[in-house]
């Protein structure tokens, strides 16, 4: 098992362009959650799905969009990126909601 | 408005130590909550977990203990490694919720 897979691992962007964060797992899990890690901040949660088809804001979604189109696959999209959206992006996955969260390596994003 | 304050944001101590991070909460219908754990340039992974109805779970050198009526909980190490040096995460969660609520990181060095 690769777990939960997130591409890719670093990326500069310019002011104003776009990109999708890719993310997915290989466990058959419901439950996917996108959290933005910045330092000394902890985790915060933009979005979630509870299933395919089904996705919730989460505390910081403003200036992001996501789909479940697939159990395994739930993108992350940036549509106009911007300074502020500068941190480290943690993709995450369970089988029973918020009990045992399994979360991929990250990726790292910059925005200049 | 901060639901889960953890301290300290820095923590040194020598192996051998029992180094002890503490988390507070507000809200009484949270009723789970689980630590993660941290290393460089990897996701969290859940370290342990606790729920209300008890007062103090250990698992191998982990243990939380928990305080409802404080509203307070806390994760001690003991015989603290250097390979325990990480980040620490607290959480919590409503009944009811998908989702869960980080505190912001406590960063922990273990000296040899």
């Amino acid at each position: 098992n690769a777990g939960v897979t997130q591409t890719p691992k670093f990326r500069i962007l310019k002011i104003g362009q776009s990109m999708t964060l890719q993310c997915t797992q290989d466990m058959n899990h419901n439950y996917m959650y996108w959290y933005r890690q910045d330092p000394g901040m902890g985790l915060k949660l933009i979005y979630y799905s509870v299933g395919a088809g089904i996705t919730d804001k989460g505390e910081v979604p403003n200036g992001y969009n996501v789909s479940r189109s697939t159990t395994e696959d739930f993108p992350l999209r940036l549509e106009l990126a911007a300074p502020s959206q500068t941190s480290v992006y943690f993709c995450a996955s369970s089988s029973s909601g918020r009990e045992k969260l399994f979360f991929g390596s990250g990726t790292q994003l910059s925005v200049l | 408005q901060q639901q889960v304050k953890q301290s300290p944001q820095s923590l040194i101590v020598q192996k051998g130590g029992i180094p002890i991070i503490n988390c507070a909460y507000e809200n009484t219908a949270f009723d789970y909550f689980p630590w993660y754990q941290q290393f460089p340039g990897k996701g969290p992974a859940l370290l342990i977990a606790i729920r209300p109805d008890v007062s103090e779970k250990k698992e191998g050198r982990f243990t939380i203990s928990f305080n409802k009526s404080a509203k307070q909980f806390s994760l001690h190490i003991m015989d603290s490694q250097p390979g325990d040096s990480a980040t620490y995460f607290c959480a919590a969660s409503k009944g009811g919720s998908e989702k869960l609520v980080f505190g912001k990181g406590t960063k922990l060095t273990v000296n040899p």
